[in-house]
């Protein structure tokens, strides 16, 4: 079992449709999660973090995570085409020090249809 | 700042040829990332540095990969000999002391024939 799960879809929205993506993990011992995107043919770009477990708004864009669940979920209102992309979980045991490797989802590829 | 600078963009080698990937991080940051991505096997971390020392090369596949830091700003992935399994996007990341960002570089699309 992969310590990091993540449906890689893809997964096909209409615009203005709000968007659920989610990712499991393994080890409970896990405090930082942090969502990552990647358009096309670039590197990806950090979206949103958040520390151990709650809610964490950012505009359209709403990450949660729930550790009793060991689940984190990322959530787009009234998406946009320009949302389409790669979005990568990714989470790791401290935020400094040498435990601060990142453990990586394989990403969800959403699109957003005009 | 340019952010995170990689040469090449792209790549097209013969198998049995060494490639040598190279990697600018963004001034000031401690840390640089190699990593290595895929469809099947999507993000996998290859190595990483602090202050130029490397921290853990758990993650590089084996003897073939090697990489080096040998100054703040620059480090280089080499791959010899290469073999059509390596084909991927390699991508280096950098991010400051004490934070957890890491902010990636374009990356490297390499083809092994």
């Amino acid at each position: 079992q992969k310590e990091v799960e993540q449906d890689p879809g893809p997964l096909s929205v209409p615009e203005g449709a709000i968007v659920s993506l989610n990712c499991t993990y393994s080890n409970s011992a896990f405090q930082y999660f942090m969502w990552y995107r990647q358009y096309s043919r670039k590197g990806p770009e950090l979206l949103m973090y958040t520390y151990s477990s709650g809610n964490k708004e950012d505009g359209r864009f709403t990450a949660q995570v729930d550790k009793s669940s060991k689940y984190i979920s990322l959530f787009i209102r009234d998406s946009q085409p320009s949302d389409s992309a790669t979005y990568l979980c990714a989470m790791s045991l401290t935020y400094a020090g040498n435990n601060r490797k990142l453990i990586w989802g394989l990403g969800t590829s959403l699109a957003v249809n005009p | 700042d340019a952010g995170v600078i990689q040469s090449p963009r792209h790549e097209v080698t013969e198998m049995g040829q060494e490639v040598t990937l190279r990697c600018k991080p963004i001034s000031g940051h401690d840390y640089l990332f190699w990593y290595r991505q895929t469809m099947m096997r999507g993000l996998e971390l290859l190595i990483y540095f602090n202050n130029n020392v490397p921290i853990d090369d758990s993650g590089m596949p084996e003897d073939r990969f090697s990489a080096k830091m040998p100054n703040a700003s620059f480090s280089t992935l080499k791959i010899q000999p290469s073999e059509p399994r390596d084909s991927a996007v390699y991508f280096c990341a950098s991010s400051p002391q004490l934070a957890s960002e890491q902010f990636f570089g374009p990356g490297t699309r390499l083809t092994v024939l």
